[in-house]
């Protein structure tokens, strides 16, 4: 059965902090899917970043940077110079061939400013 | 484009009545469609999957007959909470695929508080 882990229940920084959230994942799938997804006091869950198991190049977005380590099963995401608005809970989802997406236990971000 | 359409956003009802959530989608087809359901500061637990034009299918532990999911279109799946009860109280997300490369979609989430 595939897992997902969010280690990091909370983390506060302080506003220009980097941070970054570490995810680990499960699965006998060799074909699978890795997402970040970011869920503000809102409520609705904003998409990220998706990427498959053949893909392990890192990627940035802005401010935004994710790490993929397929021999460690790891799949990080990294907020450079964080801001308030980065404010919110971020969530690490592995799916495989089934379409469920698994989600993991997610990490609260609170950028103080 | 791709956007999930989630109705109400939030809503408060009384003890033993039924309370239905919508999910349309606006601009595409969703032939599948999940439910999540949220409880505070907790993670998105999958309820069920439905299938446009077949019976959902629910996760171990989830009650289909107090939890009745109808996807009777392409664009439109509905979950009803039957004989609500407080410890159904929690927030509920449907999602939908968008295409075959794995994207998905959410939609904004409905908060239900039942009194």
């Amino acid at each position: 059965a595939q897992k997902v882990t969010q280690a990091q229940t909370e983390i506060s920084v302080v506003e220009k902090e980097d941070v970054t959230l570490d995810c680990v994942y499960e699965t006998r799938d060799t074909t699978y899917y890795l997402f970040w997804y970011k869920q503000p006091p809102s409520g609705e869950l904003v998409f990220l970043i998706r990427r498959n198991s053949f893909d392990e190049q890192n990627e940035i977005s802005g401010r935004y940077s994710w790490n993929f380590q397929k021999s460690t099963s790891s799949f990080n995401f990294t907020i450079t110079a964080s801001q308030v608005v980065d404010s919110a809970v971020y969530f690490c989802a592995l799916l495989i061939q089934d379409y469920k997406l698994s989600f993991g236990a997610g990490t609260t971000v609170t950028v103080r400013a | 484009g791709a956007v999930v359409s989630q109705h109400p956003s939030w809503v408060i009802c009384k003890s033993g009545t039924s309370v239905k959530i919508e999910c349309r989608s606006l601009d595409f087809q969703a032939t599948t469609m999940f439910w999540y359901r949220q409880f505070p500061k907790q993670s998105l637990m999958l309820m069920a999957t439905s299938n446009e034009g077949s019976k959902a299918t629910y996760e171990q532990g989830v009650e289909k007959d107090k939890f009745l999911i109808n996807h009777a279109s392409l664009t439109l799946s509905t979950l009803t909470v039957t004989s609500a009860h407080p410890e159904d109280s929690s927030f509920y997300i449907c999602s939908a695929r968008v295409s075959s490369n794995y994207g998905y979609t959410f939609g904004s989430g409905t908060r239900l508080t039942v009194v």
